[in-house]
């Protein structure tokens, strides 16, 4: 399968604990972004690379989400002390250019106790 | 303003019906458009992109329409498996693409 690919697909985790999601994108695409969706929501950006370079990340992201691609492959996503209005579906996209289409993995989704 | 609005729906047609959608943006500069479908639970796939002079892929029409700002989706001949949330995607003025909220179709027998 040559397509996006998102670690975990599903995880639960109790309130001020940490979780860390991994996004591997397509092969040759160098650029990387991570959105959120809840239920009724279209995908709400979080971030973005080009390569290994962090180009943008959302106002909106407390101080408590993190995310690298450090050899511009693949890319984590961190959130500490995590909280219940965090629960919602992470989801990975790459695109092989700026401003072309954008393929997504499944998604983890996470919910928190 | 939200940088890229669409209804939300649901719109509720009938096999064989013909629906429209309709998605504003805000940033003039735009230069890529997209729809995306999502169904539900699962991550938004490419339906089209949307080219200036319009485009067409079967069933589906996509239009943009610049000095309006806006971009449409046409689906005629409505099938059962076309039901689905359609998502309006457009680039911002930091080259992120950024999703619409969705619109929800249902298509019933």
């Amino acid at each position: 399968d040559t397509g996006v690919s998102q670690d975990p697909r599903h995880k639960i985790t109790k309130r001020g604990q940490n979780v860390t999601f991994r996004c591997d994108p397509i092969s040759e695409h160098n650029r990387l972004y991570w959105y959120r969706q809840t239920l009724g929501q279209g995908p709400e950006f979080l971030t973005y690379f080009q390569n290994e370079a962090q180009l943008e990340k959302s106002r909106l992201l407390s101080n408590r989400f993190s995310a690298e691609r450090p050899k511009g492959s693949f890319s984590t996503l961190e959130i500490q002390r995590t909280e219940q209005g965090d629960s919602a579906m992470y989801l990975c996209a790459s695109s092989l250019a700026q401003v072309t289409e954008a393929f997504f993995g499944q998604g983890t989704r996470l919910t928190v106790v | 303003r939200k940088e890229v609005e669409q209804d939300p729906g649901p719109f509720n047609v009938p096999e064989g019906a013909t629906v429209a959608f309709n998605c504003t943006y805000s940033n003039s500069a735009s230069q890529s458009f997209f729809w995306y479908r999502q169904d539900c639970r699962k991550e938004p796939k490419l339906l089209m992109s949307v080219y200036s002079s319009g485009n067409e892929d079967g069933r589906f029409t996509a239009q943009l329409n610049r000095a309006s700002q806006y971009i449409s989706l046409l689906i005629r001949d409505s099938k059962l498996s076309d039901s689905a949330t359609y998502l309006c995607v457009v680039d911002s003025r930091t080259d992120k693409l950024i999703f619409g909220t969705g619109t929800r179709l249902q298509v019933f027998p």
